[in-house]
């Protein structure tokens, strides 16, 4: 009940088009979605972060779209770009515990 | 901007021996965490720390691992007898609070020989 389901595992968007990545969870309780980027031999960087009390959330080309009912959030980049090549974790938490993470996807933007 | 600084960022260790993984929070976070992430896996938490102990510990967590805040800067893994299965990214993070955002450091590429 505490996992996060993250898909797809790698993708790869030409330059320009619109990277999606999908979470899933089944904790109810959950109550922080952040994602978080990953450049090789780095630490997760938060990117962008959503609770459940809105149903989206946009910051320049980062949009975090969130469905409570279906326990599922996603985050967009619009506009993907060959700097955006990282891997990306989604993640939640409730109010006093710690991140429970998906297992990340792999974006390789072309140009 | 600050940020979460860790040392050394590579160590390499034999099998049974001790380590010390160091961080350095961002200064005015009270809570601290240490995750780990093996080789093309996800993070996994392992332990968080708030007012001078542990506030949560993960399975992985066992009494091999342990953590000191032993000044008013510094926040430490300690590994007593490593294994080959240790050999991991460790990364220390700190948040204001929990349930806030989490800011994570750099890592410290742990391998165990």
């Amino acid at each position: 009940q505490q996992q996060v389901k993250q898909s797809p595992q790698s993708l790869i968007v030409q330059k320009g088009g619109i990277s999606i990545i999908n979470c899933a969870y089944e904790n109810t309780a959950f109550d922080y979605f952040p994602w978080y980027q990953q450049f090789p031999g780095k630490g997760p960087a938060l990117l962008i972060a959503i609770r459940p009390d809105v149903s989206e959330k946009k910051e320049g080309r980062f949009t975090i779209s969130f469905n409570k009912s279906a326990k599922q959030f996603s985050l967009h980049i619009m506009d993907s770009q060959p700097g955006d090549s990282a891997t990306y974790f989604c993640a939640a938490s409730t109010g006093y515990s710690t991140l429970t993470f998906g297992k990340g996807t792999m974006l390789l933007v072309s140009p | 901007e600050p940020e979460v600084t860790q040392t050394p960022s590579h160590q390499v260790t034999q099998m049974g021996q001790e380590v010390i993984l160091r961080c350095v929070p961002i200064s005015n976070h009270l809570y601290f965490y240490w995750y780990r992430q093996i080789l093309g896996q996800k993070v996994e938490f392992l332990v968080s720390f708030y007012n001078n102990e542990i506030s949560e510990k993960s399975e992985i967590f066992d009494d091999q691992f342990s953590v000191e805040r032993p000044d008013g800067s510094n926040f430490t893994l300690k590994i007593r007898s490593t294994k080959l299965e240790d050999s991991a990214m460790y990364f220390c993070a700190s948040s204001e609070a929990p349930g806030r955002e989490q800011y994570f450091g750099p890592g410290t590429r742990l391998t165990v020989t």
